[in-house]
């Protein structure tokens, strides 16, 4: 597609509810990224993955946080058990190659509110 | 680990005036990369500038410049001839890694809000 889409746009969920947030990155683009950004703040790195492998999960909070990519392409980030403390806008970059420019895609992010 | 520091949470600048926001970062790192990221009200994630830390020179996009201080670990944002547009939180950000392998990975400042009067 023109650019990173994600879905949901917005999530409202109970604690304890598991949910999915999903990432389409722009065609063609190698490496994907997860982000998460409380109000306020900037965002911090969760996770990353190059093809269908992921590198680097050393932002993941907990093993609640889980992420995929199996075909190379679109990727979920999946949280289980959700906690109030989860709520924020989950953000998801693409980049041509993580090893080149450096410059990062950003969707419109996933909001999520855990009641 | 890098840490990004942007010390001035709020800054305000008339129409058609220059601003400099500051960004200092800690790395022990020789080759990286530093960011402006532009977030509007929109809450989109956009790139203003990119500085790669080899390059002595200081980027220019238009309006846009960097006085890059590598020794004093300074980055900071010149926006010119401001305008209303420009309004919004602005980031600064690290990304570094061995073999070119992490820089997608950045680390972000706190922010600092811009607001441009008429």
């Amino acid at each position: 597609g023109a650019g990173v889409s994600q879905s949901p746009r917005y999530k409202v969920t109970k604690r304890g509810q598991d949910v999915a947030l999903r990432c389409d990155p722009i065609s063609g683009h190698v490496s994907l990224y997860w982000y998460r950004q409380a109000l306020g703040q900037g965002p911090e790195f969760l996770t990353y993955f190059n093809y269908e492998a992921q590198q680097d999960k050393s932002g993941l909070p907990n093993d609640r946080f889980s992420a995929e990519r199996p075909e190379g392409s679109i990727s979920t980030l999946t949280i289980q058990r959700t906690e109030q403390r989860d709520s924020a806008m989950y953000r998801c970059a693409s980049s041509l190659k993580g090893g080149g420019t450096g410059e990062l895609f950003f969707g419109e992010g996933s909001r999520l509110t855990v009641l | 680990a890098q840490t990004v520091t942007q010390s001035q949470p709020e800054m305000s600048v008339q129409e058609a005036e220059t601003v400099t926001l500051s960004c200092t970062y800690d790395t022990s790192e020789s080759n990286y990369y530093l960011f402006w990221y532009k977030q509007p009200p929109s809450r989109q994630m956009i790139l203003v500038i990119r500085q790669e830390a080899y390059k002595q020179q200081n980027a220019t996009e238009n309006r846009f410049s960097v006085n890059f201080q590598k020794a004093a670990k300074s980055f900071s944002l010149k926006i010119s001839d401001s305008q209303l547009g420009d309004t919004a939180m602005y980031f600064c950000a690290f990304a570094g890694g061995a073999g070119g392998t992490s820089y997608g990975k950045l680390t972000f400042g706190q922010g600092t809000i811009l607001t441009v009067h008429p």
